[in-house]
């Protein structure tokens, strides 16, 4: 149980694009998803936090016009990156919770690597 | 805020040998620890967590975790490695907002 898929695993857009990453929880509704970005041998660099129905809490440091993250059910959240440069290339994953008791646990999806040419 | 350091980058041990990998953490109220790792291009697994309890947790893959408050530590460690051990391995710690920190990570290398 507890399965969070990411789609898609990879994807390549050109720079001045948008490009969507879709994080959903397979067998348990997520009260809350989060949005990682991971550089190439770096550690996961929490991007914002949403909870389903509401806007999300960015990070400070991050663009929220230019991440915009749509959490419109309990089994779907969406990263736009919006308007692509090269420097947004990265491997991101998102996480889901489910709450209540399980409040401080996290399940993480497969990442999705973003290059930007 | 919590934090997590991981002091070591880098780590080689050869099959069979015994691992330890550290990880200190800096929070004011009870810890929520976990030990996650990743190879390469994929996401995270949970190898184990922390909520209260035995400060000495079991997880998956022959691993356990000790909890010390007194150095707030939370170390990971494995009798024997196996060559497919070989990954990068992230300590994280949450907070009761579901806040949750990494540390820099810990890549090891095993050695035939």
């Amino acid at each position: 149980g507890a399965v969070v898929s990411q789609h898609p695993s990879r994807v390549i857009c050109k720079s001045g694009t948008s490009v969507k990453i879709e994080c959903r929880s397979l067998d348990f509704q997520a009260t809350t998803m989060f949005w990682y970005r991971q550089f190439p041998k770096q550690s996961l660099m929490l991007m914002a936090t949403s909870n389903e129905g509401s806007k999300a809490t960015y990070e400070q440091g991050v663009e929220k016009d230019k991440f915009l993250i749509n959490h419109a059910s309990l089994t779907l959240s969406t990263l736009t990156v919006t308007s692509a440069h090269p420097e947004d290339s990265s491997f991101y994953i998102c996480s889901a919770s489910q709450g209540g008791q399980f409040t401080y646990e996290q399940y993480f999806g497969p990442g999705t690597r973003l290059t930007v040419t | 805020a919590q934090s997590v350091t991981q002091p070591d980058i880098h780590i080689t041990v050869s099959e069979g040998a015994s691992l330890e990998l550290r990880c200190n953490y800096s929070y004011g109220a009870t810890p929520y620890l976990f030990w996650y790792v990743q190879s390469p291009g994929q996401g995270l697994q949970l190898l184990l967590k922390y909520f209260s309890g035995d400060t000495l947790v079991q997880g998956i893959k022959g691993f356990e975790a000790e909890f010390k408050r007194s150095q707030s530590s939370f170390n990971l460690r494995k009798p024997s490695v196996h060559w497919s051990d070989a990954a990068e391995y992230f300590c994280a710690v949450g907070a009761f907002n579901n806040d949750m920190r990494f540390g820099a990570g810990t890549r090891l290398t095993v050695k035939p």
